[in-house]
């Protein structure tokens, strides 16, 4: 069973501001690690797959690290906009016949302008 | 490209009947859909893995015979939560799976469940 952590649960964050939250798991024993940006209403957006430790995934003004031996990833933003508010999911997808995603709670950003 | 939809958005049901929830891959063809279900607060939970011409696989805890899954097309998969009861209240959401690497998901905007 994968275990996904997210924190934090939610934040406020001024226009321009850099920000940035964290999914943890315990257990390094997946096969990929999924982001998603979530806005309301709409369906969540992928964002970015990683799977090697030590990758670096970067879309404009967001970026993500993944760190498999200590168990984290960070999502970064930079520069927040109004736009960028939006419910961000961390996912773990299983490796062979779980290949199941396991979903965190989210985090809620909020950017105020 | 890679857009889900779901239908419908919201839905209010009486306790005791049925509600059917439709979701479509629009421009690519899905061998395999997921449905997910949402409590408030909680995170995403997958309820089954819906699989095209072949009976669904369900997660431990979810009642195969309450919650009916038919994906009769590559296209389509439709959830029917039969003899709703005000628990079943939730967000439901599904999933497509083009089959491409890196096996990306592509979500529907999901539908709320309201049961009186």
């Amino acid at each position: 069973i994968l275990n996904v952590e997210q924190s934090p649960q939610s934040l406020h964050v001024q226009e321009g501001d850099s920000t940035n939250f964290t999914c943890s798991f315990p257990s390094s024993n997946f096969y990929a690690l999924h982001w998603y940006r979530w806005e309301t209403a709409k369906s969540p957006e992928a964002l970015f797959v990683m799977t090697l430790n030590g990758d670096e995934k970067k879309k404009g003004r967001i970026s993500a690290t993944l760190n498999t031996k200590e168990g984290y990833s960070y999502l970064y933003i930079k520069g927040s906009q109004p736009e960028d508010s939006a419910t961000y999911l961390c996912a773990l997808k299983g490796r062979g016949s779980n290949y199941k995603l396991t979903f965190g709670k989210g985090t809620l950003l909020t950017v105020n302008p | 490209g890679a857009v889900v939809s779901q239908h419908p958005s919201w839905v209010i049901c009486k306790s005791g009947t049925s509600v059917k929830i439709e979701c479509r891959s629009l421009d690519f063809q899905a061998t395999t859909m997921f449905w997910y279900r949402q409590f408030p607060k909680q995170s995403l939970m997958l309820m089954a893995t819906s699989n095209e011409g072949s009976k669904a696989t369900y997660e431990q805890g979810v009642e195969k015979d309450k919650f009916l899954i038919n994906h009769a097309s590559l296209t389509l998969s439709t959830l029917t939560v039969t003899s709703a009861h005000p628990e079943d209240s939730s967000f439901y959401i599904c999933s497509a799976d083009p089959g491409l690497a890196p096996n990306e998901q592509f979500f529907g905007p999901g539908t709320r469940l309201t049961v009186l």
